[in-house]
């Protein structure tokens, strides 16, 4: 069974504090980690795509890693407007559908 | 760009009434899906459909019945509403669903149904 452990379950960082989120995952034969972006009272918002051992991909102050068994988030030098709810999902090669993990809830504090 | 657009945005029912949700989107994508997320479970998938004409269950999908009306819209009905089933429903949609694809989906900003 995938499973997707997303780490911490809430984090809370003084504006351009740097951190990172962790998403660690066990699934056979990984086709794909995603990474969304929740803000409350709305729907996640799609952030990266992650195929490969090694792929990194940056969005502003956001910087997704991916290893062969975990990814990272990075957040560089965050802003108030960068905290929401930080979503992880994988898709592996014998299923075509996402499995989330719960979630991480960013504070970015002024 | 309207995206995937749910309605009802709000409900309230009591145990045993029934409702339908509604969910369109305007992308032209081929697979939809309907996904349930409550506080510490992160989002379980309901059901989708792969495609127009097909639909299959997802991990949780008791309590709940599908259509995929068209290519553009996707409901999703409960027949007897249990207080267990209050929740917040989000619909999403993605170009396609073959093991060859790897498209992202994108949500709606969900319905928040609560059930007395």
């Amino acid at each position: 069974e995938d499973q997707v452990t997303q780490s911490p379950e809430a984090l809370r960082l003084q504006e351009g504090e740097s951190s990172s989120l962790n998403c660690s995952y066990t699934v056979s034969g990984l086709r794909g980690l995603f990474w969304y972006r929740q803000d409350p009272g709305k729907g996640p918002e799609f952030l990266f795509t992650l195929y490969s051992a090694g792929e990194e991909k940056e969005k502003e102050r956001l910087k997704a890693t991916l290893t062969k068994k975990e990814s990272f988030l990075h957040i560089t030098a965050p802003k108030p407007e960068d905290s929401a709810t930080y979503l992880c999902a994988v898709r592996h090669s014998g299923y075509s559908t996402l499995t989330f993990g719960k979630g991480t809830m960013l504070l970015v504090s002024p | 760009n309207a995206g995937v657009t749910q309605t009802p945005k709000f409900q309230v029912l009591k145990t045993g009434q029934s409702m339908t949700l509604q969910c369109a989107q305007d992308m032209n994508h081929n697979s939809m899906y309907w996904y349930r997320q409550d506080p510490g479970m992160g989002l379980r998938l309901i059901y989708y459909s792969a495609s127009e004409g097909t639909t299959d269950k997802g991990e949780v999908p008791n309590g709940y019945n599908v259509s995929r009306l068209n290519k553009r819209e996707f409901s999703l009905r409960l027949e007897s509403a249990a207080p267990s089933q209050t929740s917040v429903y989000f619909c999403a949609s993605s170009e396609a669903l073959a093991r060859a694809g790897n498209q992202p989906q994108h949500f709606g900003d969900g319905t928040r149904l609560s059930i007395l």
